[in-house]
């Protein structure tokens, strides 16, 4: 169980495009959801963290108009990444938590996707 | 200072070998302690959860909890090949979910 699927895997767009990248919980109700960005050979950087219904919360440094974060249902999250630009390459993972009865929060977290912006 | 500090190695040993994984941390507020491995190109899995102090077993892998020393380990005994990857501590807040991440320690096991 605990099952985060993201798509699509990978992607190429031209410069200027919109870019939109899907995280599914398929087994379970996610509370909330995170997108993580990860640069080679460095460690996830939290971008955002998003609970369904409401408007997600950004970490300093992350535009919110840039990186547009829709969580519609409590298994679907969606990240746009809007006017993506070269440096936006990078890999985008996303994780997903479920209340687990007074114990910490464990995320389960998708296999990730590649973007790449030509 | 960073609140979670992982030497990124590369760490490279022989099959068979007794790997050992570390985390330092700093702020004693945090509760919950895992372990993820994560390779190449590909989202991280959680190996390990661990609540609070003390040590845990999974087949292979042994992780503790030095809470006195703000200190984690991650144990591998019988590294296999199939070990290779990037381990990544983490660490809970007591009441939060904010996950904090360490930088990941390369591990490379030689056949």
């Amino acid at each position: 169980g605990a099952v985060v699927s993201q798509h699509p895997s990978w992607v190429i767009c031209k410069s200027g495009t919109s870019v939109k990248i899907e995280c599914r919980s398929l087994d379970f109700q996610a509370t909330t959801m995170f997108w993580y960005r990860q640069f080679p050979k460095q460690s996830l950087m939290l971008m955002a963290t998003s609970n369904e219904g409401s408007k997600a919360t950004y970490e300093q440094g992350v535009e919110k108009d840039k990186f547009l974060i829709n969580h519609a249902s409590l298994t679907l999250s969606t990240l746009t990444v809007t006017s993506a630009h070269p440096e936006d390459s990078s890999f985008y993972i996303c994780s997903a938590s479920r209340t687990s009865g007074g114990e910490g929060e464990t995320q389960y977290f998708g296999p990730g996707t590649r973007l790449l912006v030509l | 200072q960073k609140e979670v500090e992982q030497d990124p190695g590369p760490l490279s040993v022989p099959e068979g070998a007794i790997v050992s994984l570390n985390c330092t941390y700093s702020n004693s507020a945090f509760q919950y302690f895992m372990w993820y491995r994560q390779y190449s190109r590909k989202g991280p899995e959680l190996l390990m959860y661990t609540y609070s102090s003390g040590n845990k077993e999974d087949g292979r892998f042994t992780a503790q909890v030095d809470k006195s020393s703000k200190y984690i380990s991650l144990f591998i005994r019988d590294s296999q090949p199939s070990d290779s990857a990037t381990y990544l501590c983490a660490m809970i807040h007591t009441g939060g979910f904010k996950t904090i991440f360490g930088a990941g320690t390369r591990l490379f096991v030689k056949a």
